[in-house]
C-alpha cells in the first residue's frame, strides 16, 4: 500500500541554520514526489515535485529535494533558513497507475519552528 | 486567474444539520479531490473525481457525499453533520498532460468547519 512517512514531528532551528526535513514512501513503482508548504490559516503550497530524470530537484524560496531511490526517501533541504520559512511541511507521493493514478498520499507533516 | 476557490470559507453547524461545501476551479482541470485536515493526521482524502459525471472514494469517505456535474465544480454534502466531521476541508484540482500522468494538486484555501 502506499504511505508517506515524515518522521519528525516538529524541529526548530535557528535562523540562517540549514535545515532538513526527512521523508520516506512506500510505493510500488517509481512515484511521483511533493513537498508542500503550508502557513497558518492557509492551503498548500507546492514547493518543489519529483516526476523522472534528476534526482535533485530545486523548488521555489530556495529548497531543494533529492530523490534516493534506494532508501526510499525524499528529503528537503535548505541551507539557510530564514524567519519566514516557520510552516508545515507535507511530503505527499501521487499515484502514477492503475487505481492510484491522480491520488496523491501525504505525510503527517512536519512543523518547523524558527528561531531569531 | 482564481485558481481553486471553496466556500463557505467558515461554517459551524449544529449535529445532525447538514451542509453542501463548494469547490469550483477555472483551470479546466480534469482531478477535483476533497481532502480533510486534522491535527496530526495531515491530509485524508474524502472522495475524488477523475471527470465529470464521475466520483470515488478515498481514505475517509463515510459520511460524506460528493457530486460533479460540471468539469469546473465539486461538491462535498454532508446529509447529518457529526463533531467527528469538526475539521479542515480542502479542495483541489489537478490535470493530465500526457496520457498516464498527473500533475501535482493545486489546493483550495480551505474550509473550516466546526460541527457543535
Amino acid at each position: 500500500a502506499q504511505s508517506v512517512t515524515q518522521p519528525d514531528i516538529h524541529i526548530t532551528v535557528s535562523e540562517g541554520a540549514s535545515l532538513e526535513l526527512r521523508c520516506n514512501y512506500s510505493y510500488g513503482a517509481t512515484p511521483y514526489l511533493f513537498w508542500y508548504v503550508q502557513s497558518p490559516g492557509q492551503g498548500l503550497q507546492l514547493l518543489l515535485k519529483y516526476f523522472s530524470g534528476d534526482t535533485l530537484v530545486q523548488g521555489i524560496k530556495g529548497f531543494e529535494a533529492e530523490f534516493k531511490r534506494s532508501q526510499s526517501s525524499f528529503n528537503l533541504r535548505k541551507p539557510s533558513v530564514h524567519w519566514s520559512d516557520a510552516a508545515e511541511y507535507f511530503c505527499a507521493v501521487g499515484g502514477n497507475r492503475g487505481s492510484t493514478l491522480g491520488r496523491l498520499y501525504f505525510g503527517r507533516g512536519t512543523q518547523l519552528t524558527v528561531w531569531p | 486567474n482564481a485558481g481553486v476557490t471553496q466556500t463557505p470559507k467558515f461554517r459551524v453547524l449544529k449535529t445532525g444539520q447538514s451542509m453542501t461545501l463548494l469547490c469550483a476551479q477555472d483551470m479546466n482541470h480534469e482531478y477535483m479531490y476533497w481532502y480533510r485536515q486534522d491535527p496530526g493526521m495531515g491530509l485524508r482524502l474524502i472522495h475524488y473525481s477523475v471527470g465529470e459525471g464521475t466520483t470515488a472514494k478515498g481514505e475517509v469517505p463515510d459520511g460524506y457525499n460528493v457530486s460533479r456535474l460540471k468539469k469546473q465544480n465539486f461538491l462535498l454534502g454532508l446529509e447529518s453533520a457529526a463533531p467527528s466531521q469538526t475539521s479542515v476541508y480542502f479542495c483541489a484540482s489537478s490535470y493530465t498532460p500526457v496520457r498516464g500522468m498527473v500533475t501535482e494538486a493545486f489546493f483550495g484555501q480551505g474550509t473550516r468547519l466546526t460541527v457543535v
